[in-house]
């Protein structure tokens, strides 16, 4: 089945303990993403990927990273998560560079206290 | 910076009725325009797109007018359905150098059918 996957599903955890969101999608697709999702703002997105080694900052990149080793992983790293990066984190994927015809992973739910 | 504006925040129909969200964009280079509906605790889904070559596309009960002149695009459904309940949210493409590579995203309408 094709699909765009995230583990955890979700996750509590402190401030300042780095953690790692892993993306996976098994649709030989070249461009990944993370996005977060908070209310009344709709869906902001962090980095994207367009191919292997190749990364770059979305709208809201601060406090995060990303690595594109592989081509069907993208996981996104908080360093130093803070209390203003509790949200809901989707990956998404798309076979074309250009972003088009995006499929999204079923999100994580973040909480950091 | 680019922006996309959605209207209404919150739409409620009743069965059968249709519903209209609407959305303004501000980069005039943009030429792709995704609509996505997202379900209760599930990721956004792909349910139509329109380039900008056209100005109308169907699918179904599901359709979407784009006026390039006036930035903006619409999506409709027609003989809504209590599963068609969800968020919608829409989006428009965003070129740097040349390259499109990104989407902006609107702030979500939450569609609720009455039964």
């Amino acid at each position: 089945e094709a699909q765009v996957t995230q583990n955890p599903r979700y996750l509590i955890t402190v401030t300042g303990k780095k953690l790692t969101v892993t993306c996976s999608q098994n649709m030989n697709h070249e461009y990944m993403s993370w996005y977060r999702q908070d209310p009344g703002l709709g869906l902001r997105q962090i980095y994207y990927s367009m191919n292997v080694e190749v990364t770059d900052k979305g709208d809201v990149p601060e406090g995060y990273k990303v690595s594109r080793k592989e081509k069907r992983n993208f996981p996104l790293i908080l360093e130093s998560p803070s209390p203003n990066q509790t949200s809901l984190y989707f990956c998404a994927s798309s076979l074309d560079r250009r972003a088009y015809e995006q499929y999204f992973g079923p999100g994580t739910r973040l909480t950091v206290t | 910076g680019e922006n996309v504006e959605q209207h209404p925040s919150t739409l409620s129909v009743q069965e059968g009725d249709s519903a209209v969200i609407k959305c303004t964009y501000s980069d005039s280079a943009s030429n792709y325009f995704p609509w996505y509906k997202q379900e209760l605790g599930k990721g956004p889904q792909l349910i139509i797109d329109i380039r900008s070559n056209v100005g109308e596309k169907k699918d179904q009960r599901i359709a979407v007018t784009l006026n390039k002149t006036a930035k903006h695009f619409s999506l409709h459904i027609t003989e809504t359905q209590p599963e068609d309940s969800a968020v919608y949210f829409c989006a428009a493409s965003i070129s740097y150098g040349g390259a499109t590579n990104k989407l902006i995203f609107g702030t979500g309408t939450l569609l609720a059918v009455q039964p």
